[in-house]
């Protein structure tokens, strides 16, 4: 079955660059999130779209923005790098309107490293 | 907010000894749970799941059941192996919000 798939895996970029990451979720999925984790953390979560528009908002900092575009698939866009936005980055996609609403499953992740 | 509380690891074991990672979690109203596995260098798999009181969720030997008189969903194996050494993040979802607990590392020695 398919499955999240998020690109690139590991991307290493210098303070104050600018870094996109893309995420494609499991086809006919209609809602995408985005989730941070830090080294020995739990994932926290960013931000969510639904149909395309966003739909919830977590813990992410101004300088960090994202869409879902009409093929449903999403970008985290990250400006002004910073040492500690070092982390691995998930997307996860459910299907919002059907009776497995609540299940969320993630992609394999991008791993940020800002030096 | 929700909040899920899970036990600190890490945890070692031997090979076939009998596994339980205890999960509590605080919620409104009545959330969904989660396992997800996290092995080395790869993304969270969700392991299993239940969405109502009692219900049992199973997976690959692993079993969890939803206890709402205690709001717990610990997880258990009854004979762990080596490749089930990984990381073990429970989760609620409640509010339209996935909540995880801190993870527990788990590792088997053979």
């Amino acid at each position: 079955a398919a499955g999240v798939i998020q690109s690139p895996r590991h991307l290493i970029k210098e303070k104050r660059e600018t870094a996109t990451l893309k995420c494609y979720p499991i086809p006919r999925h209609d809602t995408v999130y985005w989730y941070q984790q830090g080294p020995g953390q739990d994932p926290q979560f960013l931000i969510s779209f639904y149909e395309k528009m966003q739909s919830d908002k977590g813990s992410i900092p101004d300088r960090f923005s994202a869409q879902q575009f009409s093929d449903y698939h999403s970008e985290l866009n990250m400006s002004s790098l910073e040492l500690g936005d070092s982390a691995l980055y998930f997307c996860a996609s459910s299907l919002v309107t059907s009776s497995y609403t609540d299940t969320q499953y993630f992609g394999p992740g991008t791993r940020l490293t800002v030096l | 907010g929700d909040s899920v509380t899970q036990m600190e690891g890490p945890v070692t074991l031997s090979e076939e000894a009998f596994l339980t990672i205890n999960c509590t979690y605080t919620a409104t109203g009545y959330p969904s749970l989660f396992w997800y596995v996290q092995y080395p260098g790869e993304g969270l798999q969700l392991l299993l799941k239940a969405t109502k009181a009692d219900d049992k969720g199973s997976n690959k030997g692993f079993e969890a059941t939803y206890r709402k008189e205690t709001t717990s969903f610990h997880l258990e194996k009854g004979s762990v192996q080596v490749s089930d050494s990984a990381v073990y993040f429970c989760a609620a979802f409640g509010n339209e919000k996935l909540t995880f607990g801190t993870g527990t590392r788990l590792t088997i020695i053979p």
